[in-house]
C-alpha cells in the first residue's frame, strides 16, 4: 500500500530564516505531487504541483520554491521566511490524477 | 475564476440524526467531485468521490451530485460525535492539469 510522509511535523522559525520541508511517497511510482498551505481559518491554497522529476508548476508567486529531485520526493523551500508564511503545509499525491491523498502535514510558525 | 462554495457553519446536529452538507461550484464543465473530512489539527482525509449524476452510498455516507444545478451534497446518516469535523468539498474540471478547487469547508458538530 501507498504511504505519504512529511517532516518535520512542527516547526518554529524566526522571520528571515530558511525553510526546507520534505515529502516522500512510498509504494508507487511517478505520482503527481502537490504542496498546499492552509492558513488559520482559511481554505487550502495550492502552492506547487509536479507531474514528474524536475517538473514543477507554481500556482502562487511568492517567496517559496519547490523541487522534485527524485521520483517520490517533493521539497518545499524558502530562503527567507515571512510572518505570512505561517500555516499548515500539506503534501498530497494522486494515483489517478483525480482523488488526492494527503500527508500528515507540517505546522509552521514564523516568529 | 473557478469557485467552490460551502456554508462555513457550524452545522450542529444531534447524535443519530442525518447531517446534510452542501457545496456549489461555478464551472459547469467540472467532472469529478470529492468530499474530504478534516479533524481539527489533522490533514484532510478522502471519504467520498462521485463522478456522475445521482447518489453514491458508502456506509453511512451518501454523496449526491446534480450537474444541472451545479451542486454536490454529502449526507451522513446516524451521525456520531466522532463525525464532528470540517468537511471539504473539492471539484476537478477536465482541463488536463487535474488541479482540484477546494471549498473552505463546513464545520459539523454532532452533539450527544
Amino acid at each position: 500500500s501507498q504511504t505519504i510522509h512529511q517532516w518535520p511535523a512542527t516547526l518554529v522559525q524566526p522571520v528571515g530564516s530558511p525553510l526546507s520541508l520534505e515529502c516522500t511517497v512510498e509504494g508507487t511510482s511517478n505520482p503527481n505531487l502537490y504542496w498546499y498551505r492552509q492558513a488559520a481559518g482559511r481554505g487550502l491554497q495550492l502552492l506547487f504541483y509536479s507531474v514528474g522529476i524536475g517538473q514543477i508548476s507554481s500556482e502562487v508567486p511568492q517567496n517559496l520554491s519547490a523541487s522534485r529531485p527524485q521520483d517520490r520526493q517533493f521539497i518545499l523551500s524558502s530562503k527567507k521566511l515571512l510572518l505570512s508564511d505561517s500555516g499548515f503545509y500539506l503534501c498530497a499525491w494522486t494515483p489517478t490524477g483525480r482523488e488526492q491523498y494527503f500527508g500528515p502535514g507540517t505546522r509552521l510558525t514564523v516568529t | 475564476q473557478k469557485e467552490v462554495e460551502q456554508n462555513s457553519g457550524p452545522l450542529s446536529v444531534p447524535e443519530g440524526a442525518i447531517a446534510s452538507l452542501n457545496c456549489t461550484y461555478s464551472d459547469r464543465v467540472s467532472q469529478s467531485f470529492f468530499w474530504y473530512r478534516q479533524y481539527s489539527g489533522k490533514s484532510p482525509e478522502l471519504i467520498m468521490s462521485i463522478y456522475s449524476n445521482g447518489d453514491k452510498e458508502d456506509g453511512r455516507f451518501t454523496a449526491q451530485l446534480n450537474k444541472a444545478s451545479q451542486y454536490v451534497s454529502l449526507l451522513i446518516r446516524d451521525s456520531q460525535p466522532s463525525d464532528s469535523a470540517t468537511y471539504l468539498c473539492a471539484v476537478i474540471d477536465p482541463g488536463g492539469s487535474y488541479i482540484p478547487t477546494f471549498g473552505r469547508g463546513t464545520s459539523l458538530i454532532v452533539h450527544p
